[in-house]
Order: C-alpha cells, then sequence, then structure tokens
C-alpha cells in the first residue's frame, strides 16, 4: 500500500495564479483532511471531509476550495494564488469517526507563491 | 473556541535528562487527544493517544481534565528523540486540530 500520496511535492507560482493539489488515499479511510504547515503556527486545518460527498470548513478555509472526488481522492485547489499561501500542504486520511483512531499523513507539497 | 496550546517553540534538553512538553487544551466537552511526532525528512507519525494510555519509545502522556492538560514525558532523553511534537485534539467527530508544535532538541 502507498498510503497516503501528494502531487506535486513542490510548486511555484505567481500571485494570481491557480492550482490543485492532488490527494489520494489507499486505505479505504471515510475522512480526509488538508493541513498547511507554516513555522511558528505548527499545522492549521484547512478543510476535511468525513466521507465522501461531505467537507467541511477548517481554522483556514478563506482563499481555497476542496473536493472529495471520491472516497480516495481529495483535492484542494488555490483559485488567485498569494503569498500568504506560500506553506507546505499536508492531506491525511484517517479511517472514520465511528473509531479512535490515528491519521495518517502524506509526504506534503512545499507551496511558493511569488 | 476549540484550542490546543502548546507554549514552548524549542526545548533543548541534555541526553538522559527527563523531558516534558507540555500540551494544553480547551474544550468544554471529553476531548480525545493525541501526540504526533515529525522526525527529520519523515511524515508526520502518531506517537501515542491518550485513550491507550500506551508507552510508545518511553514516552507516556496523562490526560488531565482539570487542568486540562495532556503533557508528554520521557523520564531519560535519547538523541533520536529529536524531532516536532505535535499535541492535537479531536474534539468531535471527524475534526482534529493540532497545536503549534514543539521542536525538541537533544544535546549530546
Amino acid at each position: 500500500n502507498a498510503g497516503v500520496t501528494q502531487t506535486p511535492k513542490f510548486q511555484v507560482l505567481k500571485t494570481g495564479q491557480s492550482m490543485t493539489l492532488q490527494c489520494a488515499q489507499d486505505m479505504n479511510h471515510n475522512s480526509m483532511y488538508w493541513y498547511r504547515q507554516d513555522p511558528g503556527m505548527g499545522l492549521r486545518l484547512i478543510y476535511y471531509s468525513a466521507s465522501e460527498g461531505t467537507t467541511d470548513k477548517g481554522e483556514v478555509p478563506n482563499g481555497y476550495n476542496v473536493s472529495r472526488l471520491n472516497k480516495r481522492e481529495f483535492s484542494l485547489r488555490l483559485e488567485s494564488a498569494a503569498p500568504s499561501q506560500t506553506s507546505v500542504y499536508f492531506c491525511a486520511s484517517r479511517e472514520g469517526s465511528s473509531g479512535r483512531n490515528e491519521q495518517f499523513f502524506g509526504p506534503g507539497t512545499r507551496l511558493t507563491v511569488l | 473556541a476549540q484550542r490546543v496550546t502548546q507554549p514552548e517553540k524549542l526545548l533543548s534538553v541534555f541526553k538522559g535528562a527527563p523531558v516534558e512538553l507540555k500540551c494544553n487544551y480547551s474544550y468544554s466537552g471529553s476531548p480525545e487527544l493525541f501526540w504526533y511526532v515529525q522526525y527529520s525528512r519523515q511524515r508526520l507519525q502518531l506517537l501515542l493517544r491518550h485513550i491507550s494510555r500506551e508507552s510508545i519509545k518511553g514516552f507516556t502522556a496523562d490526560l488531565n481534565k482539570g487542568e486540562t492538560s495532556f503533557h508528554l514525558k520521557k523520564p531519560f532523553a535519547q538523541e533520536e528523540d529529536s524531532a516536532m511534537y505535535y499535541c492535537a485534539l479531536r474534539p468531535r467527530d471527524d475534526k482534529i486540530i493540532f497545536g503549534k508544535g514543539t521542536r525538541l532538541h537533544i544535546l549530546p
């Protein structure tokens, strides 16, 4: 099993450009998450999805949209990138709300917005 | 508001000395709490969770509801413990929030 995979690993954008970060998991997990990691700010939850077809805002959703395409995939879209969105983005998955189980994380995407 | 506070950004400890990484949370209900660790160039991974009352790599953490704390402790630090440590809170179903993290640096 590959676990949680993310593409791309690195990306440089200009202000105003758009892009989609892809995340997939092969563990048949119900819940998926997007976080951003910034120095001194830790991990902040952007959006999460409890199950296919549902999404909810986290702590810092502004400037982002998400799509839970199917059970495996959860994408994060930046419609008009801003320098403040320069960060490392992590996707995570978890079996589901019924169990008290851990999150599994992807390797991260390092995004720089110029 | 639901919040996780890790007051120390950086903690430097000599090898063999005790370690305590502090975590306080804000939540009115019954929380589920975790410690995650990120070693250099590796993914975040679960270290331990409060409901398991387990000891992983010599680390333990006890939930203190009165003080709303979930501090991570280890009696004797090892060099391989150097990493970034995050405390996390699951206030309800699927939302999981993290603290800002503490970088643990073990001095030789």
